[in-house]
């Protein structure tokens, strides 16, 4: 079975500011792991992805995350937080076996920017 | 750009009523699924189709919750009789088969609130 943490539920930075958003997961087996970002009563849209190979990635809107297997996490940065960045934001796993490949989601963390 | 359908977007119910949500994927995309997600958490999947056929239902209330993907295209969601409890988002989302399967496409999904 797998899980996914996110650490801290709200996070809040200046306009400009880095954005840090934590994520750490357990996993039996090597995870395939994803960003995606949620607007107020909107679906949601996928950021990034792991899968294999290269462990830092890079997605849309300037945000990148690292896969660090000795640390099981995959945290998601942007150098540069802008307005349009306040949003939810979820980190999911997913163990690609037989048929199935549901995704297990955290509980997001919601980031407010600041001017 | 191909994206997923939903309808309603919006939907409010009383208490002991049936509601149904209605889903079409992406042309083309094999895979299936619906997720609710309550206030402040992250969505959780209720069930898969692979096709026509279902994958993945464990975490479907067999009691009151349906699903259907007749023709293995678009799919209905049926509450019977809706709860309280049952107030949240329903997601749905699609994949290609395959090694493609991991990576889902969501649609806006649908905010149902049972008084």
């Amino acid at each position: 079975a797998q899980s996914v943490t996110q650490l801290g539920s709200h996070v809040s930075v200046s306009e400009g500011a880095l954005v840090l958003l934590r994520c750490n997961y357990s996993s039996s087996v090597p995870p395939y792991l994803f960003w995606y970002v949620q607007y107020p009563n909107q679906g949601l849209q996928l950021l990034l992805k792991y899968t294999t190979g290269a462990t830092l990635v890079k997605g849309i809107n300037g945000f990148e995350a690292e896969f660090k297997k000795s640390e099981t996490s995959f945290h998601l940065t942007k150098p540069s937080a802008h307005m349009s960045d306040a949003a939810e934001y979820f980190c999911a796993v997913t163990l690609v076996t037989g048929g199935g490949n549901k995704l297990t989601f955290g509980t997001g963390t919601q980031l407010k920017v600041e001017l | 750009e191909a994206e997923v359908a939903q309808s309603p977007r919006y939907k409010i119910t009383e208490k002991s009523q049936a509601v149904a949500f209605w889903c079409d994927p992406i042309s083309g995309h094999a895979t299936l699924y619906w997720y609710r997600q309550i206030l402040g958490q992250g969505p959780e999947l209720l069930v898969q189709f692979q096709d026509e056929s279902v994958v993945d239902d464990s975490q479907l209330p067999k009691d009151r919750f349906s699903a259907e993907r007749l023709k293995g295209v678009d799919s209905t969601l049926k509450i019977q009789p809706a709860e309280l409890g049952d107030s949240a988002m329903y997601l749905c989302a699609s994949s290609l088969a395959g090694l493609q399967r991991y990576e889902q496409f969501f649609g806006p999904g649908t905010r149902l609130t049972v008084l």
